[in-house]
């Protein structure tokens, strides 16, 4: 799986638009983009994946840039309740294999 | 709700001790696994149950069992716990195997285990 860095805490005002980065230089023509993010004391929680196009759905965007090697993970207003550590993940979709989150970004929103 | 349930929610357990932490999906998902996460890591798999009747090692499967006792049970023994296996354990289930990583991949909301 390729490598992915984040940076470690980020601070966002609860209604602003979040804009989480993820460098993965390495990524490989068939290695897919997750983001998962876990609040304190729960388990890790599904936000989005992406290949190469640019993917939203109801909790986020995912930007994918055009060579591949960074993405964004956007929460276009962010609220209390997306204090969370997000991670960011690059992997084949096959296989059995333990789910790599790394550190992550811990995102804190504020009032 | 739907989801995936693990009991219990917290456990102090005696090293040399047994015990079996439980999950149950109802989802109607095909595979599902148990992972460890440590204060600073990333989570690690342990066992997975790609379907009903098969259980696979994982990463980390020393000093754990595990038996997938329908599609929707997949328990998590410890024979003799020890101190190394304090952690907080994650059950996990998706519907197309590992496939995808993405929306079908569900966690628990986690066990977490002391062994002193």
């Amino acid at each position: 799986d390729a490598k992915t860095t984040q940076p470690p805490s980020m601070d966002c005002a609860e209604g602003r638009a979040a804009n989480l980065p993820c460098n993965h230089s390495t990524i490989s023509g068939n290695e897919y983009v997750y983001w998962y993010r876990q609040i304190h004391s729960q388990g890790p929680q599904y936000i989005i994946h992406g290949l190469k196009n640019n993917e939203t759905n109801e909790m986020a965007s995912l930007i994918i840039t055009e060579d591949r090697k960074s993405s964004t993970l956007i929460l276009p207003h962010a609220t209390l309740r997306d204090t969370a550590v997000y991670y960011c993940i690059v992997r084949v979709p096959s296989g059995y294999s333990t789910l790599t989150f790394g550190k992550g970004t811990m995102l804190l929103v504020s009032p | 709700n739907a989801g995936v349930t693990q009991t219990p929610k917290f456990q102090v357990l005696k090293t040399g001790q047994s015990m079996t932490l439980q999950c149950a999906q109802d989802m109607n998902h095909n595979s599902m696994y148990w992972y460890r996460q440590d204060p600073g890591m990333g989570l690690r798999l342990i066992y997975y149950s790609a379907s009903e009747g098969t259980t696979d090692k994982g990463e980390v499967p020393n000093g754990y069992n595990v038996s997938r006792l329908n599609k929707r049970e997949f328990s998590l023994r410890l024979e003799s716990a020890a101190p190394s296996q304090t952690s907080v354990y994650f059950c996990a289930s998706s519907e197309l195997g590992a496939g995808g990583f993405g929306y079908g991949y569900t966690f628990g909301s986690g066990t977490r285990l002391t062994v002193v």
